[in-house]
């Protein structure tokens, strides 16, 4: 059974840092692309940022280009994001997601971040 | 502004059909055949319902059916239960660097 659980939000001030991560179990997580994928309150699913099997790639997009850093330890079977400079935008639900082939598979429960004065 | 274009709600009866359309361009939903369709229930994690434009993942019932035509790609609910009461959100494989993966605004679909 395919298990994903994100940690690490909470409440963090603007300019903040924060490192969200998530435990994967139940495929062979080194072979697959790894995404997380954000939600802000009432809006839609906005993607974030992709690593490949061995993260030898990475991709983000332009709104947290320089700001964030996607990882994963496939030791561990888990996927990080290390979040800094955070803004009142970034404020958003974050999910993990596994690139099953070409969609997301499955999805983790998410973390809410909140960035906040 | 969310790249690919959705209605905000769709309604219908229970055992009614309903279709919510995902408009992009021939750059993301026009350009490849890697559109799919998530399921998300407030509070808990979105689910796949459809890949490939038209795949349907095991376990998924097969009311739930996927098409495209050109830069517009369809979700049809048939034979719409209460259980499928939710929010709907379409994804398409874009190939740009920074924004390979693009997603539609959501649709809620209310069962009436």
């Amino acid at each position: 059974e395919v298990q994903m659980v994100e940690s690490g939000g909470g409440l963090v001030q603007p300019g903040g840092s924060l490192r969200l991560s998530c435990a994967a179990s139940g495929f062979t997580f080194s072979r697959f692309w790894m995404h997380w994928v954000r939600q802000v309150p009432g809006k839609g699913l906005v993607w974030v940022s992709g690593i490949n099997g061995d993260g030898s790639s990475t991709k983000y997009a332009d709104s947290v280009k320089g700001r964030f850093t996607i990882s994963r330890d496939n030791a561990k079977n888990t996927l990080s994001l290390q979040m800094s400079s955070l803004r009142v935008e970034d404020t958003a639900v974050y999910y993990c997601a596994w690139d099953s082939g070409w969609h997301f598979g499955f999805w983790g429960q998410g973390t809410q971040v909140t960035v906040s004065s | 502004q969310s790249a690919l274009t959705q209605p905000r709600s769709v309604s219908g009866s229970p055992g009614q059909s309903v279709t919510i359309s995902c408009t992009g361009t021939s750059s993301d939903v026009g350009g490849y055949n890697y559109v799919s369709w998530y399921q998300h229930h407030p509070g808990k994690a979105p689910k796949v319902m459809i890949y490939d434009v038209s795949q349907r993942p095991s376990g998924v019932p097969d009311r739930f059916s996927g098409s495209k035509s050109g830069n517009t790609a369809s979700l049809t609910i048939s034979g719409l239960q209460a259980e499928d009461e939710a929010d709907y959100y379409c994804c398409s494989y874009s190939g740009t660097y920074t924004s390979p993966w693009v997603f539609g605004g959501g649709t809620k679909v209310t069962v009436l």
